[in-house]
């Protein structure tokens, strides 16, 4: 079975870009999570969604941060202009609803570097 | 405060040890707890849900205080595999997705 999808794996940027990262959750699931990653901070909850509508962004630090769920198969993380301190892993999530939706099932990272 | 701490360790016990996690959560209203393991580099994944009269799976035992709002993580014979991160996870809305996580514990397990 396809777990949830993440793409760029990786990706070096200078600041002041833009960058998007992508997003393809688990079949079935309703539930989507943007998770973020630093040494510092651990693991933050960003925003999540249910059936594409954002139900919770007040993890999101700032307005450069936006993110989008256009369809149950695809979300996207948009940071522009991005800065050094955005550098951190972002994972997604996915869970489906109900009692089995207390597992959450996290893609393989995107490695963000902001230099 | 935040809302759920542990001990960042790290914890270097030798192979075949018992070793035990403490973690503590703020919201006295928080509903559900877990255990998620983290690989280097890894993603995290669950490792076991935290039930009130506590629970075990094989070497692994949690166990969940409301009165105290602490959740333990108990591994005997420890493993070289289980050299990992571990982080604590409560729920702390009834009916809501949202996770929190704690910033994770350590564990090397050296042979």
């Amino acid at each position: 079975d396809a777990g949830v999808i993440q793409s760029p794996r990786h990706e070096v940027t200078e600041m002041g870009q833009e960058v998007t990262l992508r997003c393809k959750p688990i079949s079935g699931h309703d539930y989507l999570f943007w998770y973020r990653q630093t040494m510092m901070r651990g693991l933050e909850l960003l925003i999540y969604f249910n059936n594409n509508v954002p139900i919770d962004d007040s993890g999101m630090p700032e307005d450069r941060f936006s993110a989008k769920m256009p369809n149950a198969s695809f979300s996207t993380l948009k940071i522009q202009p991005s800065e050094p301190r955005d550098s951190a892993v972002y994972f997604c999530a996915s869970s489906p609803s109900g009692v089995s939706g207390n597992t959450i099932y996290f893609g393989e990272g995107s490695w963000l570097t902001v230099v | 405060r935040k809302e759920v701490e542990q001990d960042p360790g790290p914890f270097n016990v030798p192979e075949g040890a018992t070793v035990a996690f403490n973690c503590t959560y703020s919201n006295s209203a928080s509903q559900s707890f877990f255990w998620y393991r983290q690989d280097c580099r890894k993603e995290p994944k669950l490792l076991m849900s935290v039930y009130s009269s506590g629970n075990e799976d094989g070497r692994f035992t949690a166990q969940l205080n409301r009165a105290s709002q602490y959740i333990s993580l108990l591994i005997r014979d420890s493993k070289l595999s289980d050299s990992a991160t571990y982080l604590c996870v409560v729920r702390t809305i009834q009916g809501a997705q949202k996770l929190v996580f704690g910033q994770g514990t350590r564990l090397t397990i050296n042979p």
